[in-house]
């Protein structure tokens, strides 16, 4: 079946530093992919998406490349904030009629000042 | 504002209580969804609504009852839980291919 494996967290950077935070996936055909973020105390926000191979999707500062060769859509930041931090989680969603996303385990990232 | 509202935000109950989950989305979508976070685990789909059509139920025990009488509510009604299904209940709407999520009902079942 579909699956997402995402690194293991947490993740404790300093402001400004360099983020990546890898996101693998299995699946037959050619899911759509996305990242969604999990502020404290809220739900889940879509944070960008990509359709299909080689789409870059972006919002934010953040960005993650769709790459169907290694099947990965590792997440990056070039320079955090202390707002940035959160649960994110990488998921992806089939083709065809079926709506299930199917989600990774979600990494934490702590941004300190 | 996300446009999917859930009430209540906060849910203590005991074992033997009834309780209803709500969910109301403002977006115009035709999907609504159910999902259960817990702690260190994956987010769990639990049910899925399709034009108020349940197309979706992965496998939920029956102590867990949606419904949903048209496309823009759904409900999650609960009778003599665990506690171990204490967690955060998630509702969300799509209409093509992105999910928007309410802000959760964090439930405590004593």
């Amino acid at each position: 079946g579909d699956s997402v494996t995402q690194m293991e967290g947490p993740v404790t950077l300093s402001e400004e530093a360099f983020l990546t935070i890898n996101c693998t996936y299995t699946a037959t055909g050619y899911p759509s992919l996305f990242w969604y973020v999990q502020y404290p105390g809220e739900g889940l926000q879509l944070l960008l998406k990509a359709t299909k191979a080689d789409d870059k999707g972006s919002n934010k500062g953040f960005e993650a490349t769709y790459r169907k060769e290694t099947t990965s859509f590792h997440l990056e930041k070039g320079s955090v904030q202390v707002s940035d931090s959160a649960v994110y989680f990488c998921a992806l969603r089939k083709t065809g009629s079926a709506r299930q996303l199917t989600f990774g385990s979600g990494t934490q990232l702590t941004v300190l000042p | 504002e996300t446009g999917v509202t859930q009430t209540p935000r906060h849910l203590v109950m005991g074992m033997t209580n009834k309780k209803s989950l709500k969910c109301e989305q403002h977006l115009g979508h035709n999907a609504m969804y159910w999902y259960k976070q817990s702690a260190k685990k994956p987010l769990e789909l639990m049910f899925v609504y399709n034009f108020k059509e349940q197309t979706e139920n992965n496998s939920v025990p029956s102590r867990f009852s949606p419904e949903c009488p048209n496309s823009s509510h759904l409900f999650l009604h609960l009778h003599t839980l665990q506690p171990e299904d204490s967690a955060l209940y998630l509702c969300a709407s799509s209409q093509e291919e992105s999910q928007f999520f309410g802000p959760g009902t964090r439930l405590t079942v004593l």
